[in-house]
């Protein structure tokens, strides 16, 4: 069992919808951290979240919009998607951005299809 | 920016075969690695990493990997296989302020009983 918890793990939604991604971990880590991973590629960097202040954004567009609640939270919202951004969304997390401590533990992912 | 090579997309394996998996990353400065695998139908999971010093890491189910620097490179090794090691494999590299990490395209392994 992963402890980065993800839900859902399947949203269907059409291009004029709003919906949001959750993301949640227990393990006191400062840094989290937003992939997208489409079908037989491998993950790709969208966000990075250090003490709950957005340290890196990968150039994604604004119809992503992540947010850090708390440490222990992070979410994605999403609006006016197109079809090409279905994808698995991963969440991680690490202890801290560098050194020993910063390898990422991966949730189990949200699988979207946008209509 | 950095990339990362994984140079073998598909390995098919039988039991007790030897595994070598290459990985290259481009960056000059300091960084740290990493082999992630996927199960089929789970998450990534963290199979081994290293950040310094002995560059002879070991992992968990008796994989481990050699940091070579003058070659880049940062290959997953496995004396011998079994069924249950068939997953996709990822290379990954943390640089920039170590806050980014770049993953390989993955190499799928096959094991056949």
């Amino acid at each position: 069992d992963t402890e980065v918890t993800q839900t859902p793990k399947h949203l269907v939604m059409g291009m004029t919808n709003k919906k949001s991604l959750k993301c949640e971990q227990h393990m006191g880590h400062r840094a989290m951290y937003w992939y997208k991973q489409k079908a037989k590629k491998p993950p790709e960097l969208m966000f990075v979240y250090s003490y709950e202040k957005l340290s890196i954004n990968e150039s994604v567009p604004s119809r992503f919009s992540p947010e850090c609640p708390n440490s222990s939270l992070l979410n994605l919202h999403l609006h006016a998607l197109q079809p090409e951004d279905s994808a698995l969304y991963l969440c991680a997390s690490s202890q801290r951005l560098a050194g020993e401590g910063g390898e990422l533990f991966f949730g189990e992912g949200s699988r979207l299809t946008v209509l | 920016a950095q990339s990362v090579s994984q140079h073998n997309h598909h390995v098919i394996l039988s039991e007790a075969a030897s595994l070598e998996l290459g990985c290259n990353y481009s960056y000059g400065g300091t960084v740290n690695l990493f082999w992630y695998v996927q199960y089929p139908g789970q998450h990534l999971q963290l199979l081994l990493k290293y950040f310094s010093g002995d560059p002879l890491v070991k992992g968990i189910k008796g994989f481990e990997a050699e940091f070579i620097k003058s070659k880049f490179s940062f290959n997953l090794r496995k004396p011998s296989v079994q069924w249950s090691d068939t997953a996709e494999y990822f290379c990954a590299v943390k640089t920039g302020g170590y806050q980014k990490v770049t993953f390989g395209i993955g190499t799928k392994l096959q094991v056949i009983p």
